[in-house]
C-alpha cells in the first residue's frame, strides 16, 4: 500500500555493524509493528508501538531497538548485526488494537 | 515463542481443484484474521472473523470461525493461478494485545 513505506528495500551489511530500517506511514494509525519473516517461522513480532513514545517488546526483541518520536515513523535498529538477523523485515500499521494490519513492502536484509 | 498451528504447510493443487487451510488454537480467540502473501510480496489483509460460527464469503473464498472460537478455516473453490501464494491466519487471543500469525500454508496451483 502506498500509505506505508519501508526503506531500504534491500540491504547487505557485515556482522557487528549498526543498521537502521525505516518505516513511514501516512494514515496516522496509532499502532505500528515490526515483524521478521523467516522460512518455517511465519511472521514473528519484534516490537510494536501503540502510540508516539510508547513501545513494547514482541516475541523476538533481542538485538533490536525501536523508537517512535512521531506517530508516522517507527525505525528499527540492529545495534550490532549478527548473521542470525538475516531476514525479511516487515513494518505494519493498524488504526487500533487487534484491528487489521497494513504491511509495507518489506526490507530484505543480509548480514555477512 | 508462541506458534499458531496452521495446516497444511504446503499444498499443490491442479487448477480447478478446491483448497482448504486450517488454523487451530488451544485458547479462545477474540477474533481471527486471514492474510494472503503473493510470492515476493507482503501480507495483505483478507478478512476478519469475530463471532462464534461465523461464515463469510469473498467470491470463491469461504472463511469460517469455529463455534468454540478456537479454530478457523479458509476454503477456496475451483482454484485459479491467481490464488498462488501463502495464506496466513492471525489470532487475537482473548485479553491479548497483539496478533499471533500462523506459520502459513503455501499454495501452488498447477495450470
Amino acid at each position: 500500500d502506498a500509505g506505508i513505506t519501508q526503506s531500504p528495500r534491500y540491504k547487505i551489511t557485515e556482522t557487528g555493524r549498526q543498521v537502521t530500517l525505516m518505516c513511514h506511514q501516512t494514515w496516522s494509525h496509532s499502532y505500528m509493528f515490526w515483524y521478521r519473516q523467516d522460512l518455517g517461522h511465519g511472521l514473528r513480532l519484534i516490537y510494536y508501538s501503540a502510540a508516539a513514545d510508547i513501545t513494547d517488546k514482541g516475541e523476538v526483541p533481542d538485538g533490536y531497538v525501536v523508537s517512535r518520536s512521531k506517530t508516522e515513523n517507527f525505525p528499527l535498529t540492529l545495534e550490532s548485526a549478527t548473521r542470525s538477523q538475516t531476514s525479511v523485515y516487515f513494518c505494519a500499521s493498524s488504526p487500533g488494537q487487534g484491528l487489521p494490519q497494513h504491511f509495507g513492502d518489506g526490507t530484505r536484509l543480509s548480514i555477512l | 515463542g508462541q506458534q499458531v498451528m496452521q495446516i497444511p504447510q504446503y499444498q499443490h493443487v491442479q487448477e480447478g481443484e478446491d483448497f482448504t487451510t486450517y488454523c487451530n488454537s488451544s485458547t479462545t480467540l477474540s477474533n481471527i484474521q486471514w492474510y494472503k502473501q503473493r510470492p515476493g510480496g507482503h501480507p495483505v489483509f483478507l478478512i476478519q472473523l469475530v463471532k462464534s460460527g461465523e461464515v463469510k464469503k469473498q467470491k470463491r473464498l469461504t472463511f469460517q470461525f469455529g463455534e468454540a472460537k478456537k479454530n478457523s478455516s479458509l476454503h477456496i473453490t475451483a482454484t485459479q493461478t491467481t490464488d498462488v501464494g501463502t495464506y496466513f491466519c492471525a489470532e487475537l487471543q482473548t485479553g491479548a494485545n497483539n496478533l499471533f500469525f500462523g506459520t502459513g500454508t503455501r499454495l501452488t496451483v498447477i495450470p
